[in-house]
């Protein structure tokens, strides 16, 4: 078990920007999940998959926000022209049923 | 909708002092029930679930927690905080009724004087 991994820690943009985010989950894995996370708050609901099947959606997760799960491993998140507002921390969490494990996050900023 | 809270936004405790953390949540079944532990910069970690049984269920880290479901609370609770103890705290409820999406509390932070 090599945790859940995600890429890049760190990100910084200007606003108008995109932005793509991995997510390398626990290989047997089948449950895929992004959550935002800004700060002083618990973590927010954006999507789930299952599989390679995106099979929830939050309406935090505008237009500008596309998520992919080709073949069923790993994921990526793409922010198109990111605004100030979508500064925030990124976590990706799997799991085979429950509970959650998490990555460490991709922080980004938007200047 | 399901939903968590968490009434103490900030909770600061001595070294060597018990500890308990409150959780409420409102859920239309018999819920999953998880804590969380974050440090600065990190992911969130699990402590322990509650998934039915007993309802006092034991984590890692001497961390244990208590579900009652006649007040809707999952409390966290340890007898004795160590300095390492100090970071932020999630509650969370799951799956919800729409599929597998599970919902977070707002935190509590805890600090851990010497």
């Amino acid at each position: 078990d090599t945790g859940v991994s995600q890429n890049p820690r760190h990100k910084i943009t200007k606003r108008g920007q995109n932005v793509t985010f991995r997510c390398d989950p626990i290989s047997e894995h089948n449950r895929l999940y992004w959550y935002r996370q800004t700060l002083g708050q618990g973590p927010e609901f954006l999507t789930y998959f299952q599989n390679e099947a995106q099979l929830e959606k939050s309406r935090l997760l505008s237009d500008r926000f596309s998520a992919e799960r080709p073949k069923g491993s790993f994921s990526t998140l793409e922010i198109q022209r990111t605004e100030q507002g979508d500064s925030a921390m990124y976590l990706c969490a799997s799991s085979l049923n429950s509970p959650l494990h998490f990555g460490n996050g991709t922080r980004l900023t938007v200047t | 909708a399901q939903s968590v809270t968490q009434p103490d936004i900030h909770i600061t405790v001595s070294e060597g002092a018990s500890l308990e953390l409150r959780c409420n949540y409102s859920y239309g079944a018999t819920p999953y029930l998880f804590w969380y532990v974050q440090s600065p910069g990190q992911g969130l970690q699990l402590l322990l679930k509650y998934f039915s049984g007993d309802t006092l269920v034991q984590g890692i880290k001497g961390f244990e927690a208590e579900f009652k479901r006649s007040q809707s609370s999952f409390n966290l609770r340890k007898p004795s905080v160590h300095w390492s103890d100090a970071a932020e705290y999630f509650c969370a409820v799951g799956p919800d009724s729409y599929g597998q999406n599970f919902v977070f509390g707002p935190g509590t932070r805890l600090s851990v004087l010497p």
